[in-house]
């Protein structure tokens, strides 16, 4: 069965602190890896990852795919309250095409 | 340029009811979805199409049928409501290929089931 498992399922940090939130996958016919964040919203969409070792970055969020543990981190350094969301993690699969997606980290940053 | 648009953004049911969902993008992506989201569940695929005239089964179909009679617009039935049904459901549409991997969301329809 394929499955996206998130961790912690919630964390609740102070301004300023960094912040690593994991995502590990069991996914048949990997595509590719998706983080969003999303705030009482539509998710919004940070960064997709297919190859291993290359990170992505923007501003104080980077992300890092390793294919053959099969997970992914998403950081956060220097954290501010506009932070606080819940992040979800998605995998596509070549086949059918479909997302598979974890329940998504809960961010709270405390001023 | 609209994006993903969605209707209603809220809704209450009765037992029993029926209603539909309507998802229209305007980006003429080929694909499109649609997601129940509950507390503690993350997003869970419902259906989803590859194309106009297309569709298929998700994670979670019972309950639901879907249509895609045209290219801009998705469809989600609901023929009988039942209060399990109560959820957040999210479109969303994507390019099959090239640059444009993400999904872009709708905002959402709140669905109650009394």
């Amino acid at each position: 069965e394929d499955k996206v498992v998130q961790s912690p399922l919630s964390l609740v940090v102070h301004e300023g602190d960094t912040v690593t939130l994991n995502c590990s996958y069991e996914v048949t016919n990997f595509r590719s890896l998706l983080w969003y964040k999303q705030e009482k919203k539509a998710p919004t969409f940070l960064f997709m990852l297919t190859s291993s070792g290359i990170e992505k970055k923007s501003g104080r969020l980077s992300s890092i795919l390793d294919k053959k543990e099969l997970f992914s981190i998403l950081n956060i350094t220097a954290t501010q309250t506009g932070d606080s969301a819940v992040y979800l993690c998605a995998v596509e699969a070549n086949t059918g095409n479909q997302f598979y997606f974890g329940t998504g980290t809960s961010l709270t940053v405390i001023p | 340029n609209a994006g993903v648009t969605q209707t209603p953004k809220f809704r209450v049911l009765k037992t029993g009811q029926s209603m539909t969902l309507l998802c229209a993008q305007d980006m003429n992506h080929e694909y499109m979805y649609w997601y129940r989201q509950d507390p503690g569940m993350g997003l869970r695929l419902i259906h989803y199409s590859v194309g106009e005239g297309t569709t298929a089964k998700g994670e979670v179909p019972d309950g639901y049928n879907v249509s895609r009679l045209k290219k801009q617009n998705f469809l989600l039935g609901l023929e009988s409501a039942a209060p399990s049904q109560t959820s957040v459901y999210f479109c969303a549409s994507k390019s099959p290929s090239g640059r444009d991997y993400e999904q872009y969301f709708g905002p959402g329809t709140r669905l109650t089931v009394t």
